[in-house]
């Protein structure tokens, strides 16, 4: 695609449910980051993938946290027994070297835990 | 291991005038880019200006220009002609080989009318 794409764009759940949030990356792209971004606050570091290497998930603040990448395409941020706390935009974004090591991002992921 | 360092949570600055907001940084690699980030209140991240540090000639983009001071590992953003559109949160970058990209905590920009 021509950017990266989230989905969903906004998601309203209950505390104590599982919530899958979708990022799509730019073709081509072999490094795809995740990101949590709370009201007002700085970008906090989930997880890195870079091509088959092993991701660097240093950032996952729980094991309620995980990410999956399918090769270089599509990746899934899994967070189970959503939390209050967890409400943030989750933003994802993908890089490659043939784009000069540029982070595009996409337009996030809104979650409320309610 | 990468750091940035943005040591000016906010900064405001009148309409036309010019502000330059500041970042250091500190790598081990030898071949890196720098980035500057602006979020608006949409919270869309757009790139604003991106240095390879093996140029020496610093980057520009019409109203925005750095000054990148390799030896002191500085690489401060300068918008000129500031517009009300410029409000927004900037975020300094850097990425190294292929190592992740690590980001400063943000300096908050209100151009004041």
């Amino acid at each position: 695609g021509a950017g990266v794409s989230q989905s969903p764009s906004n998601k309203v759940t209950e505390k104590g449910k599982d919530v899958e949030l979708r990022c799509d990356p730019i073709s081509g792209h072999t490094a795809l980051y995740w990101y949590r971004q709370r009201l007002g606050q700085g970008l906090e570091f989930l997880i890195y993938f870079q091509g088959n290497s092993a991701p660097d998930k240093s950032g996952l603040p729980s094991d309620r946290f995980s990410a999956e990448r399918t090769g270089e395409s599509v990746s899934t941020l899994t967070i189970q027994r959503t939390q209050q706390e967890d409400s943030a935009v989750y933003l994802c974004a993908s890089s490659s070297w043939d784009s000069g090591n540029t982070i595009y991002f996409g337009e996030g992921s809104w979650l409320t835990v309610v | 291991a990468q750091t940035v360092t943005q040591s000016q949570p906010e900064m405001s600055v009148q309409e036309a005038e010019t502000v330059t907001l500041s970042c250091t940084y500190d790598t081990s690699e030898s071949n890196y880019y720098l980035f500057w980030y602006k979020q608006p209140p949409s919270r869309q991240m757009i790139l604003v200006i991106r240095q390879e540090a093996y140029k020496q000639q610093n980057a520009t983009e019409n109203r925005f220009s750095v000054n990148f001071q390799k030896a002191a590992k500085s690489f401060s953003l300068k918008i000129s002609d500031s517009q009300l559109g410029d409000t927004a949160m900037y975020f300094c970058a850097s990425r190294g080989g292929y190592q992740k990209v690590t980001f400063g905590t943000g300096t908050k920009l209100q151009v004041i009318p």
